[in-house]
């Protein structure tokens, strides 16, 4: 079965750091590009950052570009975010999404269940 | 950026009828890299229509994509109960990539 889980969500105090993971199964990891996108609560789905198969092309949503950082480890199947400097907006759930098509035109045809980040004091 | 416009923002409909709903870019999407995505709530969201028209793995036949250009609209024949939820056009065409915010189906 085709299947991807996020984890690392959490509560985490604006200013301060997070990394996400996705683990990949059911289908050859590294011959898809992968992506997330999150879902601030009650509001609608916003593409955060794509990376190709070999990690070659990374791209990142203006909101995030500096801070948040994508990355990917064929060999163990798994996809990573790293995030810094956090604040309430990007409380959301981020969902880890197998991305088909090519270089940074990708639409989203497996997606996990998704990890809930909330930046709060 | 293109911006994705979504109508209406929720339709009411009873079962069996038939749902359209529009999705608007601001500028053209390039060679109609255009999808279309259904989230029920607490789940995540699953693909239905990609490249306007082709619809994914496992989707029913009453589930349907056209438009080119700006225009774009997914069509359900006939709503089943599972169908009512929120769904999303995305666009694939340009970076970033963007969404739409979301038409909501639910039950007349």
């Amino acid at each position: 079965e085709v299947q991807l889980v996020e984890s690392g969500g959490g509560l985490v105090k604006p200013g301060g750091s997070l990394r996400l993971s996705c683990a990949a199964s059911g289908f050859t990891f590294s011959s898809y590009h992968m992506n997330w996108v999150r879902q601030a609560p009650g509001k609608g789905l916003e593409w955060v950052s794509s990376i190709t198969t070999s990690s070659s092309n990374i791209y990142y949503a203006d909101s995030v570009k500096g801070r948040f950082t994508v990355s990917r480890d064929n060999a163990k199947n798994s996809l990573a975010l790293q995030m810094l400097s956090l604040t309430a907006e990007d409380t959301a759930v981020y969902y880890c999404a197998r991305g088909r098509g090519w270089d940074y035109n990708l639409y989203m045809d497996v997606w996990g269940k998704g990890t809930t980040v909330i930046v709060s004091s | 950026e293109i911006v994705l416009t979504q109508s209406p923002g929720t339709l009411s409909l009873s079962p069996g009828e038939r749902a359209t709903l529009s999705c608007r870019a601001s500028q053209s999407v390039n060679s109609n890299y255009l999808a279309w995505y259904q989230q029920k709530p607490g789940q995540a969201p699953r693909l239905l229509i990609y490249a306007a028209s082709g619809r994914a793995t496992g989707i029913p036949d009453r589930f349907s994509g056209s438009g080119s250009g700006t225009e774009f609209t997914l069509t359900i024949s006939r709503l089943e109960p599972e169908d009512f939820a929120v769904f999303y056009c995305q666009q694939y065409g340009s970076s970033p990539l963007t969404f739409g915010g979301g038409t909501k189906v639910e039950i007349k």
